[in-house]
């Protein structure tokens, strides 16, 4: 089965600098790749997703590469904010085309801090 | 509309008691999961159900059991409860094509 890695486990930055979180993958065949943020006892939230035929994608101050050829993908965070502050987490999937559902496998997190 | 929905929210369980977890969403979606979290080891994947009346496993399924009851629920069953399940459960639904997964707000579980 599908195997994701995740680093760094926790992350600390300044507020405005730059936030990168990396992720790896095993299953060639896996397509599609979300980025959930969790803070502290809440639910985990889509923030931003990329299918394998694209590169890279961008959202506000978020943005997510994709390398398909070296099975990695990150998260980029500019102009870091406190409110930035939370659990990130990586997955990826085959599904989502077929009808069938998306199984996803989650990275193991990392943990974001935006000091002041 | 209320999204995704989880009773309870707090349970505690003693060794080798039963009880069922419930998840209920309004969004018209086919598909509904159900993972767990511990710590330092994300969301894994327990059993799922990419439409009404299937249901399959995921990556950690022993010790559970799951009903889909029609569309909106999903349930998941611990017969015999363990200490090693001691987590916090979450519940998501998406669409049958499964790209945005919605979470409900978890139910954390304490088997002493």
């Amino acid at each position: 089965g599908e195997n994701v890695e995740q680093h760094p486990s926790t992350l600390s930055v300044q507020e405005g600098d730059s936030a990168v979180i990396k992720c790896t993958y095993s299953d060639s065949a896996s397509n599609y790749f979300p980025w959930y943020k969790q803070e502290l006892g809440k639910r985990p939230q889509l923030i931003i997703d990329i299918r394998s035929n694209v590169g890279e994608k961008k959202d506000q101050r978020i943005a997510v590469t994709l390398n398909k050829t070296a099975k990695h993908f990150s998260l980029h965070i500019t102009e870091t904010q406190p409110e930035d502050s939370a659990v990130y987490f990586c997955a990826a999937s085959r599904g989502g085309l077929t009808g069938g559902g998306n199984k996803l496998t989650f990275g193991t997190g990392t943990q974001l801090k935006v000091e002041l | 509309n209320a999204g995704v929905t989880q009773t309870p929210k707090f349970q505690v369980l003693k060794t080798g008691q039963s009880m069922t977890l419930q998840c209920a969403q309004d969004m018209n979606h086919n598909s509904m999961y159900w993972y767990r979290q511990d710590p330092g080891m994300g969301l894994r994947l327990i059993y799922y159900s990419a439409s009404e009346g299937t249901t399959d496993k995921g990556e950690v399924p022993n010790g559970y059991n799951v009903s889909r009851l029609n569309k909106r629920e999903f349930s998941l069953r611990l017969e015999s409860a363990a200490p090693s399940q001691t987590s916090v459960y979450f519940c998501a639904s998406s669409t049958s094509r499964g790209e945005t997964q919605y979470f409900g707000p978890g139910t954390r579980l304490l088997v002493l």
